[in-house]
């Protein structure tokens, strides 16, 4: 069974700094993908980042990279410079299941940036 | 614009009354999912779809039903509510392989 371990119920960061959001995954299948997702106040899920399991690079968008360590099992999400707009619930998903299309989630980051 | 699209979004209902929550979608995926969200729990599948009338379980199915009559659409029903089915729920969809996740705005269901 595929699991995704989120360890940090709630995380401050001052504005204009960096933050780094853990995640860590379990699965035994040798093909998956891992997701972050930003969930604001408003409540809709906001893809921000995507990392295949054969992917050479760490995946990068923006100001999110994703730091992908596949012997430790981590995928930790780093965002840079900070923005109040920032402030979000922020979760880690594996891409697996019987067709490859189930979404298995941690149970998320509370991110609070302090201006 | 690719999108996914719930409705309603907001509801308030009674123990045992019947409600259906829309999902629709307009990238012709074959693959559409239900989730509910709860608070420490993140998302969990409830049931979904890998094409037009076939439907599995997912990690959480008791007390719901779907139907996939037609590719876009994917509805949820709750034959009989309970307040432990107040939650957060999203709709989703996938091509092939899964790599692009797309979701719904969310449905907001209380049920009393």
């Amino acid at each position: 069974a595929q699991k995704i371990t989120q360890t940090q119920p709630g995380m401050f960061v001052q504005e204009k700094e960096a933050v780094t959001l853990d995640c860590t995954y379990d699965t035994s299948d040798p093909s998956y993908g891992l997701f972050w997702y930003k969930q604001p106040s408003s409540g809709e899920m906001i893809f921000l980042i995507y990392q295949g399991s054969y992917d050479q690079q760490n995946a990068t968008e923006g100001r999110y990279s994703l730091n992908f360590q596949k012997a430790r099992k981590s995928a930790n999400l780093v965002i840079s410079a900070s923005q109040l707009g920032d402030s979000a619930m922020y979760f880690c998903a594996m891409r697996g299941g019987r067709y490859g299309n189930k979404l298995v989630f941690g149970a998320g980051t509370i991110l609070r940036v302090k201006s | 614009e690719a999108q996914v699209t719930q409705n309603p979004r907001y509801l308030i209902t009674v123990t045992g009354k019947k409600l259906t929550v829309t999902c629709s979608q307009n990238m012709n995926h074959e693959y559409m999912s239900w989730y509910r969200q709860d608070p420490g729990l993140g998302l969990r599948q409830i049931y979904y779809s890998m094409n037009v009338e076939v439907t599995d379980k997912g990690d959480v199915p008791e007390g719901y039903k779907v139907s996939r009559k037609e590719k876009r659409n994917f509805p949820l029903i709750l034959e009989s509510p309970s307040p432990n089915q107040t939650s957060l729920y999203f709709c989703a969809s996938s091509g092939r392989g899964g790599n692009e996740q797309y979701f719904g705005p969310g449905t907001r269901l209380t049920v009393t």
